[in-house]
This record gives C-alpha cells, structure tokens and sequence, in this order.
C-alpha cells in the first residue's frame, strides 16, 4: 500500500529555534514530492523536489529529497509564529495522484 | 491570474441528501484533483479530472461522483450522505497532467 508518513505528527518550539519535519515515503512509480503549508485553509506551495540531493531554498526554509531512502526534510530556521501552520508532504505517483501524509502540526511560540 | 475557487465555502446537509460542490481552476489549468480533508484521516484523493476524462480515483465509494466541463471547470457530487462526509473538501488545478497542484480554499461540508 502506497503511503507517506510524517514526523513528528506534532511540534512546539519557541520563536528564534529552527525546526526540521520529516517525511518518508514508499509509493509506487514515484515522481517527486511536494510541500505545502496549511494555515486555516487551503495548503499553498512550498517546494517541489524531484532530483535527489538537490536542496531548493526559499528564505528561511529549506527542503531536500533523499531517494535512496525514500525521505525528505524541510528545515526552518529563525522560526516565527508566522511560520505555525500544518505542513503537509505529498508524494506525486505516477503523473496524477498525489499521496499526501498526516501532516505535521506547527506551533510557534513568542 | 485568479487562484482556485470553489463554492460554496460552507454547507450543511443531513443524512440521506445530496451535494454538489463546484471547482473553478486557475485559468489555463487543464488538470482539476478533487481531495476530502478529515482530521482522523488527513487528506485524501478523490478523482483527478483532466480534458474533460477521469484519469484516476481514489479509494471512495460509488456515491461520490465527478465531472469536468469543456472550460475545466468542475463539480463532484455527493449522493446519500451520510455523517462521515463531513470534511473539508478542497480542489487543486494545474496545468497538465503533471507538477505542481495549486488548492482552492475548499467547500466545509457539514453532514447533520
């Protein structure tokens, strides 16, 4: 059964720290994997990785893909309580589907 | 370019009803993923339409039902709802059949 899983499910870190989530997948006919953040609605872009050992940068975060062992982490440093929100990896299958984890739920305190 | 949208924003039905949701992609967008968000399951993919066809479908019951219309717009239906259809229903758009899904804000449905 194809499936994503995200650690930890849950964080709380105070302001200034820098974090790192995890996400491991095993999915068939794999193509690249997705972040997104989700606030209280809908999740919006992060990064899109599809070559290994590549890491893509946007200001503070940071993410990389592994595919010898199928994972990818996203960092990011000098948190701010902006940055509390859900983030969600996904796995793209084939051309179409994606195969989203539970999420890692954020909390950023002052 | 206008994102994703998808109305109604909210909705309450009762068991036994039906639903129907609608998804505007961002323009351009050919492809149209339609996922249901719950908090015990987290998000899962219902169908992926794309030029008007159903490509692929997730592992929901018959009861939920799409389509694509010849502008890429998008409807799923829900029929014979029952209490466990309560979730965030969101759409995603992109422009072919591969890359990057921008989501729409998604349409709550509340199942009394």
């Amino acid at each position: 059964e194809d499936k994503v899983v995200q650690s930890p499910l849950s964080l709380v870190v105070h302001e200034g720290d820098t974090v790192t989530l995890n996400c491991s997948y095993e999915v068939t006919n794999f193509r690249s994997l997705l972040w997104y953040k989700q606030e209280k609605k809908a999740p919006t872009f992060l990064f899109m990785l599809t070559s290994s050992g590549i890491e893509k940068k946007s200001g503070r975060l940071s993410s990389i893909l592994d595919k010898k062992e199928l994972f990818s982490i996203l960092n990011i440093t000098a948190t701010q309580t902006g940055d509390s929100a859900v983030y969600l990896c996904a796995a793209i299958q084939g051309a179409q589907k994606l195969v989203f984890g539970q999420g890692t739920r954020l909390t950023i305190n002052p | 370019k206008a994102g994703v949208t998808q109305t109604p924003r909210y909705l309450i039905k009762t068991r036994g009803q039906q639903v129907t949701l609608s998804c505007s992609p961002i323009s351009g967008h050919r492809s149209v993923s339609w996922y249901q968000q719950t908090p015990g399951q987290g998000l899962q993919f219902l169908f992926e339409y794309f030029s008007e066809t159903q490509r692929n479908k997730g592992n929901f019951p018959g009861r939920f039902s799409g389509r694509q219309f010849s502008n890429s717009r998008s409807e799923m239906n829900v029929s014979t709802l029952e209490l466990g259809d309560s979730a965030l229903y969101l759409c995603a758009s992109r422009e072919t059949g591969e890359g990057t899904q921008y989501f729409g804000p998604g349409t709550r449905l509340l199942v009394l």
